[in-house]
């Protein structure tokens, strides 16, 4: 079946520590994003990549960083720097990225993280 | 002010009953999506519209371009229809998220 997968669905770490957020997809999508969602407050754009080796900043970049070494994979690390890391992580992916026309998002089941 | 709003915040409804969700946004968009969130946090995409109306079972979503608005219809509701429900702008080069609508359907 294709489709996106996110590992762990719930992670824990200390505060301080850097953490790796998982993100495959088999549907051949050549665009990909990372979300956080928030109570209360609609999904927000944290990065994204049309092509392998490129991606661009969202609207909440800091705190993040992301490679997009294979098109099937695009790993978000959330950094001691980010300020309030615990939130809901979503992954998406797309046929083509938003600058080469509207192109649906398929959603991966996203990953919980509770920083303490 | 958002610049994609959604109305009710929260909506519940009897089993059976005719469903609207509103949204609303203020930047020009060249298609909106519809999403469904269950309660474990996946996101599941119902349409992807940019002009007049599109239905797939029970669900309707129709939207008007001048009016900067669009509506999610769920006919004979069921129970498992309970979901956070989000639409989403397309806006140049990124999707804009409105704050989603909690719905629960009681049997």
């Amino acid at each position: 079946d294709g489709g996106i997968t996110q590992s762990p669905k719930y992670l824990f770490r200390k505060e301080g520590q850097n953490v790796t957020l998982s993100c495959e997809q088999n549907l051949n999508h050549d665009a990909m994003y990372w979300y956080r969602q928030d109570p209360g407050q609609g999904l927000r754009l944290i990065y994204y990549s049309q092509i392998v080796n490129d991606f661009q900043k969202g609207d909440i970049a800091e705190g993040y960083s992301v490679s997009r070494e294979k098109k099937e994979s695009f790993p978000l690390t959330v950094t001691s720097a980010q300020k309030n890391p615990t939130a809901f992580y979503l992954c998406a992916s797309s046929m083509g990225g938003m600058r080469q026309g509207v192109h649906e998002q398929y959603f991966g089941p996203g990953t919980r993280l509770t920083v303490t | 002010k958002n610049e994609v709003e959604q109305s009710p915040q929260n909506l519940t409804a009897q089993e059976g009953e005719f469903i609207t969700i509103n949204c609303s946004y203020s930047v020009g968009i060249s298609a909106l999506h519809w999403l469904q969130q269950h309660p474990g946090g996946g996101i599941v995409s119902l349409f992807m519209l940019s002009s007049g109306k599109k239905k797939h079972g029970r669900l309707i979503a129709t939207i008007n371009i001048q009016e900067k608005h669009s509506s999610l219809h769920i006919t004979a509701s069921h129970p498992r229809d309970s979901a956070v429900y989000i639409c989403a702008a397309y806006n140049t080069d990124k999707l804009i998220f409105g704050t989603g609508t909690r719905l629960q359907v009681f049997p």
